[in-house]
């Protein structure tokens, strides 16, 4: 167990609809990370958030959006879905997002968009 | 950019053989690299990484990887192959700028015949 929670494990929409994916990350780590993992393109960098604030982004699509609440955890919004979105989303979190830091991943959150 | 390669999308094995996964980097400063295991329809687990404190990295489950800076190369082995290794096994290296996000490779898929 990482000690990162992911909710939900798995998730059925259809296209066109908006799905809210939640992420805890481990006590005390500031910094969160969205991964997109799929067959053809692999483990994607989406974003990161540090204490809050946006601190990366990488390939996520407009349609995407995510954020940092106080209290840490974080939420990724995927909106007017498509079939193509269909992948496992990972969270991750780290302590201070420092180099060499160890990333922690949970266990992901199977999307299929039908 | 950083970025690493991994050398074979499948590697299989016999019990008790070694195991030898390859994956090579591209770094403009000396590299914080990982190496993480995804079990089927689990979350990636972190097997080591490298620091820069030593050249040979031992991990969990008796793994090790070494690195090689005049070949850019990380290599993951295993002296004797078991059969709850088959799993997938990721390469990376954290991102330079301020984010330290991890790069990942392809991924190897490792089968572990009997």
């Amino acid at each position: 167990d990482s000690g990162v929670t992911q909710t939900p494990k798995h998730l059925i929409t259809a296209t066109g609809q908006r799905v809210t994916l939640r992420c805890s990350p481990r006590s005390g780590d500031l910094s969160v990370y969205w991964y997109q993992q799929s067959l053809d393109q692999g483990l994607q960098f989406l974003i990161q958030y540090y204490n809050g604030e946006e601190r990366a982004k990488g390939n996520i699509l407009e349609r995407f959006s995510a954020q940092q609440f106080p209290d840490l955890h974080s939420e990724l919004n995927l909106s007017s879905l498509e079939l193509g979105d269909s992948a496992l989303y990972f969270c991750a979190s780290s302590p201070q997002g420092s180099s060499g830091n160890t990333i922690y991943f949970g266990e992901g959150s199977w999307l299929t968009v039908v | 950019a950083q970025s690493v390669t991994q050398l074979g999308s499948h590697v299989s094995v016999s019990e008790g053989a070694l195991v030898l996964l390859r994956c090579n980097y591209s770094s403009s400063v000396p590299p914080y690299l990982f190496w993480y295991v995804q079990y089927p329809n689990q979350g990636l687990q972190l097997l080591l990484k490298y620091t820069s404190a030593a050249t040979l990295v031992k991990g969990i489950n008796g793994f090790e990887a070494e690195f090689k800076k005049s070949e850019t190369s990380f290599h993951l082995t295993k002296p004797s192959a078991h059969m709850s290794d088959a799993a997938e096994y990721f390469c990376a290296v954290s991102e330079v700028d301020s984010s330290y996000k991890l790069i990942f490779g392809s991924g190897t898929r490792l089968l572990v015949r009997p």
